[in-house]
């Protein structure tokens, strides 16, 4: 079993539309949890870091954090074209190994 | 603005030679790290370093090689390189305090 597993998609949504992005993991000792974006032939860009339980906001964007279910979600309201890109998921016990998940592939279609 | 910064970006080269991918860092940070992406199998990390003369394999090291002469700089380094090692590479830091790492653009590499 892998420490994290994420839906790869592809998942494609009209301008406007509530995104919900997900992983799921088996750790229970992770406590750091991250959202980054990557847009093609880029590097990742970190968009949300969360710590241990809890909801996030930043703007458009919600990280939510479910340490009981062991589950992590990212919310985009208002989904723009600028936010079709993979979003990846990372998360770590101690900060110093990170897992990832393989990525989600979105498309806001205008 | 502090950044992490690769080269080449693009790279092809042929079966066997050596290939160094380059690493810098101006974020003074301890922590860096060198991964491959490949579709179906995400980020997956081959050598990751905790700060000068400290090198360590990850989970896909075969073939890989890194050496940390100072705190900036982490070089990647396919000994003699085969075709299962076309990707893309990517190189990332973290300070010894923070519990995020940032990405460099990444490196491409063709093995023909």
């Amino acid at each position: 079993q892998k420490e994290v597993e994420q839906d790869p998609g592809p998942l494609s949504v009209p301008e406007g539309a509530i995104v919900s992005l997900n992983c799921t993991y088996s750790n229970s000792a992770f406590q750091y949890f991250m959202w980054y974006r990557q847009y093609s032939r880029k590097g990742p860009e970190l968009l949300m870091y969360t710590y241990s339980s809890g909801n996030k906001e930043d703007g458009r964007f919600t990280a939510q954090v479910d340490k009981s279910s062991k589950y992590i979600s990212l919310f985009i309201r208002d989904s723009q074209p600028s936010d079709s890109a993979t979003y990846l998921c990372a998360m770590s016990a101690a900060g110093n190994q990170f897992y990832f998940g393989t990525g989600t592939s979105l498309t806001v279609i205008p | 603005d502090a950044e992490i910064t690769q080269s080449p970006r693009h790279k092809i080269t042929e079966t066997g030679r050596q290939v160094t991918l380059a690493c810098h860092q101006t974020w003074n940070h301890n922590n860096m790290f060198w991964y491959r992406q490949d579709l179906g199998h995400g980020l997956r990390l081959i050598h990751y370093s905790y700060g000068v003369q400290d090198t360590n394999k990850g989970e896909v090291s075969d073939g890989y090689s890194v050496s940390r002469s100072n705190t900036e700089d982490l070089p990647l380094t396919l000994e003699s390189a085969a075709s299962s090692q076309t990707s893309v590479y990517f190189c990332a830091s973290r300070s010894s305090t923070g519990n995020t790492i940032y990405f460099g653009e990444g490196s491409w590499l063709t093995v023909v």
